[in-house]
């Protein structure tokens, strides 16, 4: 069975710097990976799609590399803003079958 | 930019009684889902719908629970028998066909559903 681990669960950062965002799972049989932000008592919006067979995977700030054989992925935020402050989850969907399986979330505070 | 809608955003509903939480997808998206999220838990898979029939469901999803597309737009979860347990934001998602550049899921607003 699939788990998605993410750690920390909470992170502060000033303004500016880069954050760094972790997620990993235990079956490397994936097919992607997709990076969500949450605000509170929000629903979820996608940021990144990464497939199985990529490496990484950019949007503006934000870039999403994955090591597929070590079950990790790594969501960079470049020059980070007060509007980045979320909750920042990953989930993976399986080789076999169409389901996300979500970790946990990060917790993001990005203080002016 | 199309998006996932879903009604009501937020519902109150007594033990024991029927819901009906209502979902419209992404006008070309093929595959449905429903997820929820219990407080302060992660979010979990429900159910996924494709070519009018449940292609895949966790074991949350049991006979209290059920899905219907009842025309070309709409997509709803039905809770038969609700318990205190069922309290939960509920997300609808939808996806384009595999195959396509992108698979990605885009997921709707939720509706926060509170059983008293």
């Amino acid at each position: 069975k699939q788990e998605v681990t993410q750690i920390p669960a909470a992170l502060s950062v000033p303004e500016g710097e880069n954050l760094v965002l972790n997620c990993s799972f235990t079956d490397s049989a994936i097919y992607n990976l997709q990076w969500f932000r949450q605000d509170p008592g929000k629903g979820l919006t996608s940021l990144l799609l990464i497939q199985s067979s990529q490496r990484e995977q950019t949007s503006g700030r934000l870039n999403a590399s994955l090591d597929k054989s070590s079950g990790r992925s790594t969501l960079y935020i470049a020059a980070s803003q007060p509007g980045d402050s979320a909750t920042y989850l990953c989930a993976v969907r399986q080789a076999a079958g169409n389901k996300l399986t979500f970790g946990g979330g990060t917790r993001v505070l990005v203080k002016p | 930019e199309p998006e996932v809608t879903q009604t009501p955003s937020h519902q109150v509903t007594q033990m024991g009684q029927e819901v009906i939480l209502r979902c419209v997808p992404i006008s070309n998206h093929l595959y449905f889902y429903w997820y929820r999220q219990i407080l302060g838990q992660k979010v979990e898979f429900l159910v996924s719908f494709y070519n009018n029939e449940i292609s895949e469901k966790s074991e949350i999803f049991d006979d209290q629970f059920s899905v219907e597309r009842p025309d070309g737009s709409n997509f709803t979860l039905k809770i038969r028998s609700t318990k205190l347990e069922d309290s939960a934001m509920y997300f609808c998602a939808s996806r384009t066909q595999s195959g396509v550049s992108t698979d990605t899921q885009y997921f709707g607003p939720g509706t926060r559903l509170t059983v008293l």
